[in-house]
């Protein structure tokens, strides 16, 4: 079945480092990725919507100068978190859309575990 | 105001035990529901998806019922197993292009021996 590859899984850094992680469709190709933030006992929550080849959309209080998404490839999107902090500690999650329209399945990445000290 | 509530919020239950679990939502204009399960540390696998003229769904011994009428959706564990502690979690679509996925919170559920 479609899988989506996230790497790296986890990552432990000093306060001011940037970090990317990437998303990768293995099976597929994706024109729209997602990509979500999840704190303990939470749900997933979008924090803006990658399409191939255009700018990301990002959600209300997303800062996108912090957050930065490329999609360069139909199977690639990356996210920079730039001069990341403590509060930026959290679950990151990607996904990836099967094709187009609200009813292609939605497949998501392991995610990525980011603890900034 | 699109939302997905979830109950209970959190479930223990013994091993071999059924489960229902409930998912109700508000979203307009629908297109499907899917149920996904998380487990601690993952990325969400699919386990359902349904649309507006389906009723239920079965995977395995996971069974995901739908009332569009009532907006509501279950979903049924069967004879549970240790492995199906994790969060389970009711996602919306609406019928409109890009719209995105409305989550709800999940329901932890946890199966002991």
């Amino acid at each position: 079945g479609a899988v989506v590859s996230q790497h790296p899984s986890w990552v432990i850094c000093k306060s001011g480092t940037s970090v990317k992680i990437e998303c990768r469709s293995l099976d597929f190709q994706a024109t729209t990725m997602f990509w979500y933030r999840q704190f303990p006992k939470q749900s997933l929550m979008l924090m803006a919507t990658s399409n191939e080849g255009s700018k990301a959309t990002y959600e209300q209080g997303v800062e996108k100068d912090k957050f930065l998404i490329n999609h360069a490839s139909l199977t690639l999107s990356t996210l920079t978190v730039t001069s990341a902090h403590p509060e930026d500690s959290s679950f990151y999650i990607c996904s990836a859309r099967d094709g187009t329209g609200p009813y292609q399945p939605q497949h998501f990445g392991d995610g990525t575990r980011l603890s900034i000290l | 105001k699109n939302q997905v509530e979830q109950s209970p919020q959190s479930l223990i239950i013994l091993e071999g035990k059924n489960c229902t679990l409930q998912c109700n939502y508000t979203v307009s204009p629908f297109s499907n529901l899917r149920w996904y399960k998380q487990d601690t540390g993952r990325g969400p696998v699919s386990l359902t998806i349904m649309t507006f003229s389906e009723n239920t769904k079965s995977n395995g011994r996971y069974t995901a019922t739908l009332d569009a009428d009532t907006k509501q959706s279950s979903l049924h564990i069967t004879a549970s197993q240790l492995s199906d502690s994790a969060s389970y979690i009711c996602v919306v679509s609406a019928r409109s292009g890009n719209t995105p996925l409305v989550f709800g919170k999940g329901t932890r559920l946890s199966v002991i021996a």
